[in-house]
Parts: structure tokens; C-alpha cells; sequence
């Protein structure tokens, strides 16, 4: 049962224009949604989190909007870069006894042509 | 600025071979953990250990051993390898995992195919 899902496997986007990144989740007990950026290659580096009680986050050009009725969040990038090509990884986080356990979903490939 | 170390980067097994991958973490963290990235599977969490001599087993533990004798070192063994192995393993650390805020730091990866 995937908790944690990002059903847009890619998207491709135009430099300067809105990136917006959707993930949706099914356990109402996450506690925080922490968004990760991965090049190819490379290990997922943190991007940008948001706790549950909040509904905006922003960090420079990436905001994350969150929706808890509708178990939603979503990652906008403005304006979108060819440096912002990437995979991008949802993931939220749950206590599991003293530890906070992370769940990912599958990823979303971004594409920003020139 | 090392943060986590992995090595290698690449390993070529035959089906039955055993390895270990190995882990390393300069930021003196409490909190390591293995995951494999397959084509549309996400980052799945092998094992896990929450400090020297604890560890844990995650969401896809089967085939792989751990421990944690050191806080910096966390390796992973394949004792028989199999084909379904065949993915890139990632090693993270993250401070404390008493936060909900649990970031976590990840290595650059072990590309492993098992052939």
C-alpha cells in the first residue's frame, strides 16, 4: 500500500515559466512532507519541508503548499531553471515508537528546456 | 565536507557472490540508514539503525545484513547475491530521528548489478 504517491512519473516545463510538482498522501498521521531534489548520479539532497500544521512554506523561488483535507501538497518552482532538472522525491514523515520514519514516494522527473 | 561516503560506486556480483557495501558518515549522527532506488519504486528503506549496536529492519530487509559497531560506519552485506538485487543502494544519516523534521543526508550511491 503506497502511502505516498506521485502519480506524474515526468514533466517538462519551459525556462521561466511555474514548475508545480504534485504528491498526495493516504496516512493522516505524517507529521512533515519534506520535498528532495535528485541529479543524476548523485544522492537526493534535501530541498524543502513543511510541517502539518502549516499550509505554505517558501524558500527563494520554491514554495510548498499544503492541503491537509484534501491529503495533498504540492512543490511550485518560479521561475523554473534548466538547473531545476531533476528528479524530484515527496516524502512525509511519521513517528514510528521514539524515531520519525521517512516514506518516499516514486519521484517525478522535471525537465526545464531552455 | 565529506558527508556521507559511499564505496564503491559500482559493483559488478555473480548470482551466489557475497559483498559489502560500505557506508561512512563524518557528521557524527545518530541515525543511518540503507534504501535501493529501482525504476518507478522510489527509495525504499532496507535497514536502519538508530545508534552503535542498534539496528533495525525496514520495509525490504530480506538478503541483506547490517551492524552498526561504530557511530560513523554502517555497512551493508549481501551474503548470496541474486538478480533482484540488482539496483542502486543509497546510504543516508540524519541527527535525530526524535524530530519529525528528520532530514536526512544521502551518500552518492552504490550502482550493484548482479548478473
Amino acid at each position: 500500500d503506497q502511502q505516498v504517491k506521485q502519480n506524474s512519473p515526468s514533466l517538462s516545463v519551459q525556462e521561466g515559466r511555474i514548475s508545480i510538482l504534485n504528491c498526495d498522501y493516504t496516512n493522516s498521521m505524517f507529521d512533515y512532507f519534506l520535498w528532495y531534489k535528485k541529479y543524476p548520479a548523485e544522492g537526493p539532497t534535501f530541498l524543502i519541508s513543511i510541517s502539518s500544521i502549516k499550509d505554505k512554506n517558501e524558500d527563494g523561488r520554491f514554495t510548498v503548499f499544503l492541503n491537509k483535507s484534501a491529503k495533498h501538497l504540492s512543490l511550485h518552482i518560479v521561475p523554473s531553471q534548466p538547473g531545476d532538472s531533476a528528479v524530484y522525491f515527496c516524502a512525509a514523515s511519521a513517528r514510528k515508537g521514539s524515531n520519525y520514519k521517512l516514506t518516499f514516494g516514486k519521484g517525478t522527473l522535471l525537465t526545464v528546456n531552455p | 565536507n565529506a558527508g556521507v561516503t559511499q564505496t564503491p560506486k559500482f559493483q559488478v556480483l555473480k548470482t551466489g557472490q557475497s559483498m559489502t557495501l560500505q557506508c561512512a558518515q563524518d557528521m557524527n549522527h545518530e541515525y543511518m540508514s540503507w534504501y535501493r532506488q529501482d525504476p518507478g519504486m522510489g527509495l525504499r528503506l532496507i535497514h536502519y539503525s538508530v545508534g552503535a549496536g542498534i539496528t533495525d529492519q525496514g520495509e525490504v530487509p530480506n538478503g541483506y545484513n547490517v551492524s552498526r559497531s561504530t557511530t560513523e560506519d554502517f555497512p551493508l552485506r549481501l551474503l548470496s547475491a541474486a538478480p533482484s538485487q540488482t539496483s542502486v543502494y543509497f546510504c543516508a544519516s540524519s541527527y535525530d530521528t526524535g524530530l519529525a523534521k528528520n532530514i536526512q543526508y544521502f551518500g552518492a550511491g552504490t550502482r550493484l548489478s548482479v548478473l
